[in-house]
């Protein structure tokens, strides 16, 4: 059974750091794309950022660039989403999304994590 | 900035046969963009129901189908069921890079 399970929510104050956590079960983790996308309280979906196979490309949604950074660890079968500079709008429930193999896709999602931005 | 505009609302009766658009800024949405579509329903997880504009993931119900109608993408649901009652999100890739569209609220009435 394909399982993510994110972690590492919380508060965090604007300019400050978290580091979100998505453990991966049940699939061969290295042959697939990981998505990071969020979701505002009462908002829409927004792709965050996401990690080719092996890790060596990354891409980001133009507002996180510079302050988010995505990482995996195909021997732990995890993705991190390291968060800095962390602002208000930042807020909401993040998922850890894989990446549907051969084509571009999202098809197996986590429960989420809960980021609260605020002083 | 690329924007994909989705009805902010739709609503439907019980058996009938609704259809949720997904549009693009850029102009017309081909399969080249491999449009997916996901259900969210309040306190949930998205579930993805489409891929690449019209496949179907093992668990999408058969209701659901998905496909190209004018320049946009398209998901259709044809004999509703009470618990379609959801969110409704399409994803577009643009050279790669995925844009969501701002959701259907679609209630079931």
């Amino acid at each position: 059974e394909v399982q993510l399970v994110e972690s590492g929510g919380g508060l965090a104050q604007p300019g400050g750091s978290l580091r979100l956590s998505c453990a991966a079960s049940g699939f061969t983790f290295s042959n697939y794309w990981i998505n990071w996308v969020r979701q505002a309280p009462g908002k829409g979906l927004e792709w965050v950022a996401n990690i080719n196979e092996d890790g060596s490309e990354e891409y980001y949604v133009e507002s996180v660039k510079g302050r988010f950074t995505i990482s995996r660890d195909n021997a732990q079968t995890s993705s991190d989403l390291q968060m800095d500079s962390l602002r208000v709008e930042d807020s909401g429930v993040y998922y850890c999304a894989r990446g549907t193999i051969r084509v571009p896709g999202a098809d197996f999602w986590g429960q989420g994590a809960l980021v609260t931005v605020s002083s | 900035q690329i924007v994909v505009t989705q009805e902010p609302s739709l609503t439907v009766s019980p058996g009938g046969t609704v259809t949720l658009t997904c549009a693009s800024s850029t102009g017309e949405v081909t399969s080249g963009y491999f449009p997916n579509w996901f259900q969210q329903k309040p306190g949930q997880a998205p579930r993805a129901l489409i891929y690449a504009t019209r496949n179907k993931h093992s668990w999408t119900p058969a209701r659901f189908s998905g496909s190209l109608l004018g320049d946009k993408a398209a998901l259709t649901l044809s004999g509703v069921q009470p618990e379609d009652e959801a969110h409704y999100y399409c994803l577009v890739f643009y050279a790669g890079v995925p844009v969501f569209g701002g959701g259907t609220k679609l209630t079931v009435l």
